[in-house]
C-alpha cells in the first residue's frame, strides 16, 4: 500500500463547478497534511495545510480532514480554467520532517 | 513567502559527466534542505535530506556515491550527479523549511544525452 494515496485523474469540471480532490494516507502517526498546486514543468506551490480535524478554508479552497478515516480532500469552488493543473497531496509524519507526496490528481476545468 | 533559489533552471550534459545543481535559501537560514526528483507524470520523490554541517542523509535506493550533496552553509546545499547517464534524466526539486512550511526551488530539468 502506497502511503499516500490520490486518483491520477484527469478529472475535469465546467467552470463555475466544484472541483473535489481527494486524498488517503497510511500511517496514523502522520500530523501534517498539506495540498500543492503544480503546473506542468514547474515546481509545486502550497495551497493550503491543515492539521485539524474539520474544514479549513482559504478563499476558494476548503481542505478538509478526517484522521479516524485517514482522509483528507481539497475542494476548489468557482473553478476557472487557470486552476487546470496537477494537486499534490502531501503527508508529513510525526516522526520525521520528511514530506510524502502522492502521486498527483490532474484537473481540468474546461471553459 | 520565504524565496529558495535553485541553479540551473536546466541543464544538458553528456553522458559520463558531472552535473552540479544549487539550491539557496535566500531569505532565511535553513540548517535542513530537502532533494527530490520527478519523472514524467510520477510524484515528487524524496532523495536525501540535506543537513548543515553534516552528511546528508539518503533515502533507501538512493545512491549517495552518485548523488553527492553538500551543505556547506544555512543558506546553500548542493547536489551534484556525477557520472551522468541517460536514466538520471528527471526534474530534481529542492526544499527548504520555514516554520514548519516547505518552500520549493524552482526545480531543475536534466536531460542526460
Amino acid at each position: 500500500q502506497k502511503e499516500v494515496e490520490q486518483n491520477s485523474g484527469p478529472l475535469s469540471v465546467p467552470e463555475g463547478a466544484i472541483a473535489s480532490l481527494n486524498c488517503t494516507y497510511s500511517d496514523r502517526g502522520s500530523q501534517s497534511f498539506f495540498w500543492y498546486r503544480q503546473y506542468s514543468g514547474k515546481s509545486p506551490e502550497l495551497i493550503m495545510f491543515i492539521y485539524s480535524n474539520g474544514d479549513k478554508e482559504d478563499g476558494r479552497f476548503t481542505a478538509q480532514l478526517n484522521k479516524a478515516s485517514q482522509y483528507v480532500s481539497l475542494l476548489i469552488r468557482d473553478s476557472q480554467p487557470s486552476d487546470s493543473a496537477t494537486y499534490l497531496c502531501a503527508v508529513k509524519v510525526r516522526s520525521t520532517d520528511k514530506l510524502i507526496f502522492g502521486t498527483g490528481t490532474r484537473l481540468q476545468v474546461f471553459p | 513567502g520565504a524565496v529558495v533559489s535553485q541553479h540551473p533552471s536546466w541543464v544538458i550534459c553528456k553522458s559520463g559527466t558531472s552535473v552540479k545543481i544549487e539550491c539557496r535559501s535566500l531569505d532565511f537560514q535553513a540548517t535542513t534542505m530537502f532533494w527530490y526528483r520527478q519523472f514524467p507524470k510520477q510524484s515528487l520523490m524524496l532523495m536525501a535530506t540535506s543537513n548543515e554541517g553534516s552528511k546528508a542523509t539518503y533515502e533507501q535506493g538512493v545512491e549517495k556515491d552518485k548523488f553527492l550533496i553538500n551543505h556547506a552553509s544555512l543558506t546553500l546545499s548542493t547536489l551534484t550527479v556525477t557520472s551522468a547517464h541517460p536514466e538520471d534524466s528527471s526534474f530534481y526539486i529542492c526544499s527548504a523549511e520555514l516554520n514548519t512550511e516547505a518552500f520549493f526551488g524552482q526545480g531543475t530539468r536534466l536531460t542526460v544525452v
